[in-house]
């Protein structure tokens, strides 16, 4: 079965700095990977996803995230993070085709990221 | 902007009362979600359905139960509210497309629910 883990519950960065939230997965084989984000009280926003190609995905809001195979991982990062960037970040992985879990999301259980002015 | 709609926003309910949660979607997407997400913990995908008249279980066993009687419309009921039920419910979609097209997912914006 595939997992997700996101080591870090809560980072507090400056604003201004550089942001890098960890994401490890299990899966058997290459997964379909992504990055969101929530704001309190709201829904889940799709940031960037992985399918296939470069390692090295853009996403909205001037995020990126590096699929590094090798390490099981796919961690988010942002060159300067801005007090709107504030918010709770979930990655995510999603089976390819074949098998039961195909077209399911499974979520890790998020990093909250508070920014200090 | 989003497409897909959950009401309540915000439920407060007694023990023993039976609720539905409402989720509808104007993109014509075929696939449909409910997730429930307590606080500091993933996501626990609860149902889901690939099209009108399929319903499946998720990982998450759950007390709920869904329908999907037109395409647009999955509400979630709960026959009898209970104290454990209190959480918040994320109703997703996705279009048909198959490989990671089908992974487009679109979130409603919740409903947070909590039995007292």
């Amino acid at each position: 079965a595939q997992s997700v883990t996101q080591p870090d519950i809560h980072i507090t960065v400056s604003e201004g700095a550089s942001l890098e939230l960890r994401c490890n997965y299990s899966y058997g084989a290459t997964p379909y990977l992504f990055w969101y984000v929530q704001s309190p009280g709201q829904g889940l926003q799709l940031l960037l996803k992985y399918f296939s190609g470069d390692t090295l995905v853009q996403g909205i809001k001037g995020f990126e995230a590096e699929f590094k195979r090798s390490q099981s991982s796919f961690n988010l990062r942002k060159p300067s993070v801005h007090w709107s960037d504030a918010a709770e970040y979930f990655c995510a992985v999603g089976a390819r085709a074949g098998g039961t879990s195909y077209g399911k999301l499974t979520f890790g259980q998020g990093t909250i990221l508070t920014v200090h002015p | 902007e989003a497409d897909i709609y959950q009401t309540p926003r915000y439920l407060v309910i007694g023990t023993g009362k039976k609720i539905t949660l409402e989720c509808s979607q104007t993109m014509g997407h075929d696939k449909m979600y409910w997730y429930q997400q307590d606080p500091g913990m993933e996501l626990h995908l609860i149902h889901y359905s690939y099209g009108v008249n399929s319903t499946e279980k998720g990982d998450l066993s759950s007390e709920s139960t869904v329908s999907r009687i037109r395409t647009e419309h999955f509400p979630l009921t709960l026959e009898s509210a209970r104290p454990s039920h209190t959480s918040q419910y994320l109703c997703a979609s996705s279009e048909s497309a198959t490989g990671g097209s089908l992974y487009g997912y679109t979130f409603g914006s919740g409903t947070r629910l909590t039995v007292v």
